[in-house]
C-alpha cells in the first residue's frame, strides 16, 4: 500500500557496515511491524513497535539487529556490522489498533552485503 | 514453533478456470487468516481475510476456513493472466493480541492465455 513509505528501496552495503531502514507508517497508524524475507522463503516476523515502544521482539535476532519507533519520525531498523546473511527484503507494515492484523505492507527495502 | 505450510508450486492454470490454493496451519488456536497476493519484486497485497468457519466471497476470490481440519484455501475463479502472483498465507497468535502474523512459503501461480 503505498500509504507506508519505506526508505531506501535498495540498498548495497559492504560486509561489516551498518544498514539503516526507514518506515513511516500510514497517516493514523500507531503500530508498526518488520518482516524479513529471504529469498526463496516466506516472510518472517522481527518486531513489533508502537511509539516509543517495543511490543515484541521474538523475531530479532539477538545481536546485531535492533529497532525503535520514536515520538517523532519513522520507525527505523538497525543492523551493524552486516554480513551476506543478512542480504534480503525488509519489510514493514503498519496499523490502525493494535491486534488489528489488518496491516499494510509498504514497498520494501531490499538489503545487499557485498 | 508456528507452522504453516503451503505447496510451493508452481500451480498453473488455463485463463478462465479457478485456481485452488491450499493453506494448512499447526497452531490450533490461531484465530484470524489471511491471503495475501506478492508478485515479483514487490511487497504483499491483502486480498481477504477470514475469521470464522465456512466460506467468505469477495468478487472472483472465495476464502474457505476449517479450524477442525486447520485448513484454510483461496479459490480463485475465472482466473486471469494477472492473477500470476505468489500467494501468502498467513495466521495471527493466539488471542490476536499482538497483531503477529505467521506466513508460509506461499504458492506461485501461473495463468496462462
Amino acid at each position: 500500500n503505498a500509504g507506508v513509505m519505506q526508505n531506501p528501496r535498495h540498498l548495497v552495503r559492504r560486509r561489516g557496515q551498518e544498514a539503516r531502514l526507514r518506515c513511516s507508517p500510514m497517516k493514523g497508524h500507531s503500530h508498526v511491524y518488520w518482516y524479513r524475507q529471504l529469498p526463496e522463503e516466506g516472510l518472517k516476523f522481527m518486531v513489533y513497535l508502537q511509539k516509543e515502544n517495543i511490543i515484541d521482539e521474538s523475531g530479532m535476532p539477538k545481536e546485531r539487529f535492533s529497532a525503535e519507533f520514536p515520538k517523532e519520525g519513522p520507525s527505523i531498523l538497525r543492523i551493524q556490522q552486516v554480513v551476506r546473511g543478512d542480504s534480503a527484503a525488509y519489510f514493514c507494515a503498519s496499523s490502525q489498533v493494535q491486534g488489528n492484523t489488518e496491516a499494510f505492507f509498504g514497498q520494501g527495502t531490499r538489503l545487499t552485503v557485498v | 514453533q508456528k507452522e504453516v505450510e503451503q505447496n510451493s508450486g508452481p500451480l498453473s492454470v488455463p485463463e478462465g478456470a479457478i485456481a485452488s490454493l491450499n493453506c494448512t496451519y499447526s497452531d490450533r488456536g490461531s484465530q484470524s487468516f489471511f491471503w495475501y497476493r506478492q508478485y515479483s519484486g514487490k511487497s504483499p497485497e491483502l486480498i481477504m481475510f477470514i475469521y470464522s468457519n465456512g466460506d467468505k466471497e469477495d468478487g472472483r476470490f472465495t476464502a474457505q476456513l476449517n479450524k477442525a481440519s486447520q485448513y484454510v484455501s483461496l479459490l480463485i475463479r475465472d482466473s486471469q493472466p494477472s492473477d500470476s502472483a505468489t500467494y501468502l498465507c498467513a495466521v495471527t497468535d493466539r488471542g490476536s493480541t499482538l497483531g503477529r502474523l505467521y506466513f508460509g512459503r506461499g504458492t506461485q501461480l501461473t495463468v496462462w492465455p
